[in-house]
């Protein structure tokens, strides 16, 4: 039973352009969403999260968007820069645990 | 502050033999977790600890257990080695509840 997915494995963009990925869930009970940037060789790196009571949160060049009627959920990366290249994994957390759900994850790759 | 540190960073065991991994988590934070990383799954939840007590288990055989210290460091061991169990161990550190959590750079178990 997968809670959380990333259906697209990866996604290539232009320098300078948005970069839009994907989340979808099936855990009513998530309290939080994460997402992490991941580099080879390397531990995930956490980039932004958002509650479940908001739609939306930003950081910088980086916002999550949720919509929990949709139980779906989205991270835009503007504008996109190369060292934006790496896999970057969604996870659900539920209130009272540590535990994270984590999606397959997305590959993203920046063009110069 | 040093990060979360995870030792060995490679390892190469047999079938049938055991494996401590070991982690010493970001100073200050009590709350200690596991993640298996494997091509086909994922990040997919080990354990969690908070002050020596494991409060929360992913769906994986008696062989992977765990233990946490006083001073918070953690170990994992798996016994009976198979070859499934070649992966990414990953461990991550956090404050507390819906903190976020941050990860060492895994150790890479492969079993022969």
């Amino acid at each position: 039973d997968q809670q959380v997915k990333q259906n697209s494995p990866s996604l290539s963009v232009q320098e300078g352009r948005i970069s839009i990925l994907n989340c979808d869930y099936t855990n009513s009970m998530f309290d939080y969403f994460l997402w992490y940037k991941k580099y080879p060789a390397e531990g995930p790196t956490f980039l932004i999260s958002i509650s479940s009571i908001k739609d939306k949160n930003e950081d910088g060049r980086f916002t999550v968007f949720l919509n929990k009627s949709a139980k779906h959920l989205s991270l835009h990366i503007v504008p996109s820069q190369p060292g934006d290249s790496a896999v970057y994994f969604c996870a659900g957390q539920q209130g009272g645990s540590e535990k994270l759900v984590f999606g397959k994850g997305t590959k993203l790759t920046v063009n110069p | 502050k040093a990060g979360v540190t995870q030792t060995p960073r490679y390892l190469i065991k047999t079938r049938g033999q055991q494996v401590t991994l070991s982690c010493s988590p970001i100073s200050g934070h009590r709350s200690v977790s596991w993640y298996q990383q494997t091509p086909g799954q994922g990040l997919q939840f080990l354990f969690e600890y908070f002050s020596e007590t494991q409060r929360n288990k992913g769906n994986f055989p008696g062989r992977f257990s765990g233990r946490q210290f006083s001073n918070s460091r953690s170990e994992m061991n798996v016994s009976t080695l198979e070859l499934g169990d070649s992966a990414l161990y990953l461990c991550a550190s956090s404050l507390g509840v819906l903190e976020k959590a941050f990860f060492g750079q895994g150790t890479r178990l492969t079993v022969v």
